[in-house]
């Protein structure tokens, strides 16, 4: 079956760290370029940060860039999200999604949760 | 850095009715554009790429048009399942700006 599952989300205190994994399957990954997106509570979406397939390209929004560090592991199958200096403002479901060739997302997890909170 | 603005935000409208969605962005994208439909408490589902590409799967009774800065979603006959929030998506530089949405709600 093809498939993105998202793991590593939950409560974590304000300034912390915290890193998203998503597993994929039924598909090629390592020729996938891949993306996160993420929604906060009863608001839009949010476009976080796209990778090409081999890891050589990374692109940020504004908002999470120097904090947050998008990268993948071809052999495992993974893609990762390292988040770092965690604000109220990055709490949200986090999405991993395939992304075809750097524009649009055509295959997406169910999304994990990420709670700053003290 | 592109914006997506949506248009309405809300929109009351009956089964069977024609829906349109409007998309602005702020400069010229071409037809780097994607709708997804999204409904509570799952992820968004791809329904236009390329502004007018339907993807596979999707009810023909969605359609997208546009091109530069203007684009729509177009529901011809609108089915109990369509109730849901639209966003558009920019792709034109490697990011990913989606507009704020719009929920389309029972009339």
């Amino acid at each position: 079956e093809v498939q993105l599952v998202e793991s590593g989300g939950g409560l974590v205190q304000p300034g912390g760290s915290l890193r998203l994994s998503c597993a994929a399957s039924g598909f090629t990954f390592s020729t996938s370029w891949m993306t996160w997106v993420r929604q906060a509570p009863v608001k839009g979406l949010e476009w976080v940060a796209n990778i090409k397939q081999d890891g050589s390209e990374k692109y940020y929004v504004d908002s999470v860039k120097g904090r947050f560090t998008i990268s993948r592991d071809n052999a495992k199958n993974s893609l990762y999200l390292q988040m770092n200096s965690l604000g109220a403002e990055d709490t949200a479901v986090y999405y991993c999604a395939r992304n075809y060739y750097g524009r649009y997302f055509d295959l997406w997890g169910r999304g994990t949760l990420v709670t700053v909170s003290s | 850095d592109i914006q997506m603005t949506q248009s309405p935000s809300t929109l009351s409208a009956s089964v069977g009715d024609r829906v349109t969605i409007t998309c602005r962005a702020s400069q010229s994208i071409s037809s780097w554009l994607a709708w997804y439909q999204q409904k509570p408490g799952k992820a968004p589902k791809l329904l236009i790429y390329e502004a007018s590409s339907l993807e596979s799967g999707v009810p023909s009774r969605f359609s997208g048009s546009g091109s530069g800065t203007e684009f729509t979603l177009s529901i011809s006959s609108l089915q109990p399942d369509d109730f849901a929030t639209y966003y558009c998506q920019q792709y034109n530089s490697y990011s990913g700006t989606f507009g704020q949405g719009t929920k389309v709600e029972i009339k």
